[in-house]
């Protein structure tokens, strides 16, 4: 069984480039979270999406968008990007996040780099 | 406002003692907290969770306490291994589709 594919692995832009990230969930799983980590501040949430719209989403401005499509597969976006949005955006999925433990299968993650 | 807190960014033990992640929270509302690890270019993986229902969850090596009085919750490897070795996250959540972080601890297994 596959498990979360995340592309690209690595990527660097320079400030004000945008950018999209895409994960593939593990088959048969409906629900895609999309997280931030940097040194020192842990996993921060971005979004969760399950069939195709958003559930919940953190504390980022508007900069940061995604989307989820029939397939389950999602991308987010990050425009106007700044140094500040150098970080590893690991994706996750799940079977449902809104019962029971919120257990989370991650992909390896983007590590992105803003110059 | 950091909801999840782990106070320790790094531990170090010797291989076959016992190690003990810390972990605190402020939300009284979360129901489930969770374990997961984290190696060098791998995502987390998740290792072991807990309802707040209960006070304790054994799985192998592994056994997290929840001491909800405190707002506290520890994950305890029992031997330790050098392969153990990596970041652990404590994540809690409120049955909603957001698991809240801490900033993680690096445990370091020595032969």
């Amino acid at each position: 069984k596959a498990g979360v594919t995340q592309t690209p692995r690595y990527l660097i832009k320079t400030r004000g480039q945008q950018v999209t990230l895409s994960c593939s969930p593990i088959s048969g799983h409906r629900s895609v979270s999309w997280y931030q980590q940097t040194p020192g501040q842990g996993l921060q949430f971005l979004f969760e999406y399950f069939s195709e719209t958003q559930r919940n989403k953190g504390n980022f401005p508007g900069r940061f968008s995604g989307r989820q499509f029939s397939n389950s597969r999602s991308e987010m976006n990050v425009s106007t990007l700044e140094l500040g949005d150098s970080a590893l955006y690991l994706c996750a999925s799940s079977t449902d996040l809104s019962s029971g433990a919120n257990v989370l299968t991650f992909g390896a993650g983007s590590r992105l780099t803003v110059l | 406002d950091q909801q999840v807190k782990q106070n320790s960014p790094s531990l170090s033990v010797q291989e076959g003692r016992i190690s003990i992640l810390n972990c605190d929270y402020t939300n009284s509302m979360f129901d489930y907290f969770l374990w997961y690890k984290k190696y060098p270019a791998e995502g987390p993986t998740f290792l072991i969770s807990i309802s707040s229902i209960k006070d304790k969850n054994e799985d192998g090596r592994f056994t997290v306490f929840l001491n909800k009085s405190a707002k506290h919750l520890s994950l305890h490897i029992v031997p330790s291994q050098p392969g153990d070795s990596a970041v652990y996250f404590c994540a809690a959540s409120r049955n909603t589709g957001k698991l809240i972080f801490g900033q993680g601890t690096t445990l370091q297994v020595k032969p």
